[in-house]
């Protein structure tokens, strides 16, 4: 089966830029997206298509992709951006997402 | 704007069935597909299968696939998932999710939780 790596947990001061990687063997052939998820809510939508942001989501939340690894930058980083990020990619027919990364704000 | 309602909670017995329900609302409910996708207590998310809204045509995650039914039905803008011979591993929050134009999740259910429980 197809896995996709990401660490644990990252940390990161208020204003600071938090860097969350996912790694995958395959992740070369296929768009990554990225999803936030706070506690007893729905998943959101921060990235799709490696790079792209949906309407509404604001500009510090970035996202990039070279080789095998992916990355979600989030910029001048926000208590409210305290959350589960979890990537997301698709081996032919089959959604596969990453372990999650909790972010934590301090 | 898009929707997505799902159906309440449920508590099964090991080994019965559930079903699993997910209204669409706000765009042309037979041009995108659904996937589902579950979230065991504390853990991460997992991809369980997806469904052609237009067509039926379905493809299921290996873990799954021999108790999983997705069913999508156009009269109504609602799409189902059924899964069988439940055991207590399969508590979970189930949600449906589609992708408008892209094959990312754009719209996501608020979730169903399914405790399996004798």
């Amino acid at each position: 089966s197809y896995d996709l790596t990401q660490p644990p947990s990252v940390s990161v001061s208020p204003g600071q830029t938090a860097s969350i990687t996912c790694s995958g063997d395959k992740l070369g052939d296929s768009y990554v997206c990225w999803y936030q998820q706070k506690p007893g809510q729905s998943p959101t939508l921060v990235i799709y298509e490696d790079t792209k942001r949906p309407s509404g989501i604001p500009e510090r939340f970035s996202g990039s992709s070279a080789g095998n690894t992916a990355t979600l930058t989030i910029s001048g980083t926000q208590a409210m951006d305290e959350a589960v990020y979890y990537c997301q990619a698709w081996d032919t027919t089959t959604a596969v997402f990453g372990g999650g990364t909790k972010l934590t704000v301090l | 704007q898009v929707q997505l309602v799902q159906s309440g909670a449920e508590v099964k017995k090991p080994g019965a069935s559930v079903k699993v329900s997910c209204q669409a609302s706000g765009y042309t409910f037979a041009n995108y597909g659904f996937s589902w996708v579950r979230q065991a207590p504390g853990q991460g998310l997992e991809w369980l299968g997806w469904i052609s809204a237009n067509n039926g045509n379905t493809h299921y995650g290996q873990k799954l696939h021999d108790r999983l039914t997705m069913t999508a039905d156009t009269s109504t803008n609602t799409a189902y998932m059924e899964l069988r011979t439940l055991r207590s591993d399969d508590t979970a929050v189930f949600f449906c999710a589609t992708g408008l134009g892209h094959s990312a999740f754009d719209h996501w259910g608020l979730g169903t939780l399914v405790t399996v429980s004798s």
